[in-house]
């Protein structure tokens, strides 16, 4: 199946800095999602973004399909951004992948 | 955010005895999806639905069962729970795009 791996593993920050996260994957998909996960577990959609790119507030995501990538950008960091971010994509008829994620922290 | 229900919220079992858990929508959404979340490995994906009595496995399917009868309700079924099945269980519901999460149900097999 396809492969989906994410880096860095672990992400420690100062508040107000800037942060890159990414996501590669191995093959060609026709979904790409990026998810945050709070520290009480709750899981929230922040982008469907199989390709191009998109902006919310302080976060904006790109996904390069035909180099298979997808970058999340998180600026002005806040405590509040702390948490686990994932990438998922679905390569064919609803079966979807998960990465391990991405640990942030950010620290006032 | 879409209404997704899971039930039970926690549960603490024996092994070997069956386990049944909800999810339960009101987005009317074509698929759902039933992933594990363990230490270290994120979320896996046990099964999925892409409409009613149309189900197909997912990554760690072994031993577990879903059933989807109505469009608002996929239930995941461990017949003989064992400790390997300790973890915390999610639903997602989406209409081909966008997933949306449930709030999880810690399972705990004895």
């Amino acid at each position: 199946g396809i492969q989906v791996e994410q880096s860095p593993p672990d992400l420690i920050l100062q508040e107000g800095a800037n942060s890159t996260l990414r996501c590669n994957f191995s093959d060609s998909v026709n979904n790409l999602q990026w998810f945050h996960q709070n520290p009480w577990g709750q899981l929230i959609n922040l982008f469907y973004i199989p390709s191009g790119t998109k902006q919310n507030g302080r976060l904006s995501a790109t996904t390069v399909a035909t180099e298979r990538y997808s970058l999340l950008y998180i600026s002005s960091s806040q405590t509040t951004d702390s948490g686990v971010y994932f990438c998922a994509v679905i390569a064919n008829a609803g079966k979807s992948t998960f990465g391990d994620g991405t640990t942030l922290t950010v620290k006032p | 955010d879409a209404g997704i229900t899971q039930s039970p919220r926690h549960k603490v079992t024996e092994t070997g005895t069956p386990v049944t858990l909800r999810c339960h929508q009101t987005e009317n959404h074509r698929y759902m999806y039933w992933y594990r979340q363990d230490p270290g490995h994120g979320l896996r994906l046990i099964h999925y639905s892409y409409g009613v009595k149309d189900t197909d496995k997912g990554e760690v399917s072994d031993g577990y069962s879903v059933s989807r009868s109505k469009t608002e309700d996929f239930l995941l079924t461990l017949e003989s729970a064992t400790s390997s099945q300790t973890s915390v269980y999610f639903c997602a519901t989406g209409g081909g795009e966008t997933q949306y999460f449930g709030p999880g149900t810690r399972l705990l097999v004895l």
